[in-house]
C-alpha cells in the first residue's frame, strides 16, 4: 500500500524567513496531495492541495510543488508569521481501488518573533 | 454552512467498555471517512463510505472495531470491549464526492480509555 514519509519533523524559524516540508510517496497511482494545518486541539484544516496533472500550485504565500518522477512534494511557506505556527501534514490519495488519504507523520513548525 | 460535526467531544471509557462515536457530515457530502489519530501521529484511515455503502475497511484494526451509516448521512463508529491502545482522536471527515475532492475535517471525539 501507500506510504508516505514527511520531512522534517520539527523546524524553527525567525519570522519573515521562509518554511519547506518535503514529502514523498510510494504508489506511483497516487495523484491527490493535500496539505492540512492542524493547530493543537484543532481539527486538520486543507491549506493547499494540487493533482498530479500539475507541477506546482501558488496561494499567497502558500506553495506546493510535486515531481511525480520522483515521487515527492513539497510545501514552501514565504514571509512565515507566527500564526503559521502549527502542524503540517502532508497526505496521498490512492485512486485505484481506493479514496482513502495516507498521511505523513506531520512536521511541528515553530515561527518565532 | 455548517461543518462536519463529532460528538461527544471527549469521552472517558473504562477498559472493556463499548463506545459509540457520532460523526454529522455536511449535508449533500457522499463520502464519509474515519481517521484515527494517535497523541503526536498524522491521521490513520479506519475506513470509507459512499452514501450507506461501506467501500474500504482494510483500516479497522480489529474486528471490535464497527462502523455503519445506515441512511448515508450520519456514521457511528463503536468500539467494542475498548482497550488501552484505543486511545486517541478519532477524526471524520466527508467529502462532496470520491476522495479527489477536499476533505472537510469534523474537531474530533478525544477517547481515554482507563
Amino acid at each position: 500500500g501507500e506510504n508516505v514519509e514527511q520531512h522534517p519533523s520539527t523546524l524553527s524559524v525567525q519570522e519573515g524567513d521562509s518554511a519547506v516540508i518535503k514529502c514523498t510517496y510510494s504508489d506511483s497511482a497516487s495523484n491527490y496531495f493535500p496539505w492540512y494545518k492542524q493547530e493543537l486541539g484543532k481539527r486538520p484544516q486543507l491549506i493547499i492541495d494540487i493533482r498530479s496533472n500539475v507541477g506546482e500550485k501558488k496561494d499567497q504565500r502558500i506553495a506546493v510543488t510535486l515531481n511525480k518522477t520522483a515521487k515527492h512534494f513539497s510545501l514552501h511557506i514565504t514571509e512565515t508569521q507566527p500564526e503559521d505556527s502549527a502542524v503540517y501534514f502532508c497526505a496521498a490519495s490512492m485512486t485505484l481501488g481506493g479514496t482513502a488519504l495516507i498521511f505523513g507523520k506531520g512536521t511541528t513548525l515553530s515561527v518565532s518573533s | 454552512g455548517a461543518g462536519v460535526s463529532q460528538s461527544p467531544r471527549y469521552k472517558v471509557a473504562k477498559r472493556g467498555q463499548d463506545v459509540a462515536l457520532r460523526c454529522d457530515p455536511i449535508s449533500g457530502h457522499v463520502s464519509l471517512f474515519w481517521y484515527q489519530q494517535a497523541l503526536g501521529q498524522g491521521p490513520e484511515f479506519l475506513t470509507y463510505f459512499q452514501n450507506e455503502a461501506q467501500l474500504d475497511k482494510s483500516g479497522l484494526p480489529s474486528d471490535r472495531f464497527f462502523a455503519e451509516r445506515p441512511e448515508g448521512s450520519v456514521s457511528t463508529l463503536k468500539i467494542q470491549r475498548t482497550q488501552q491502545e484505543d486511545s486517541a482522536v478519532y477524526l471524520c471527515a466527508s467529502s462532496l464526492r470520491t476522495g479527489m475532492d477536499e476533505q472537510y475535517f469534523g474537531p474530533g471525539t478525544r477517547l481515554t480509555v482507563t
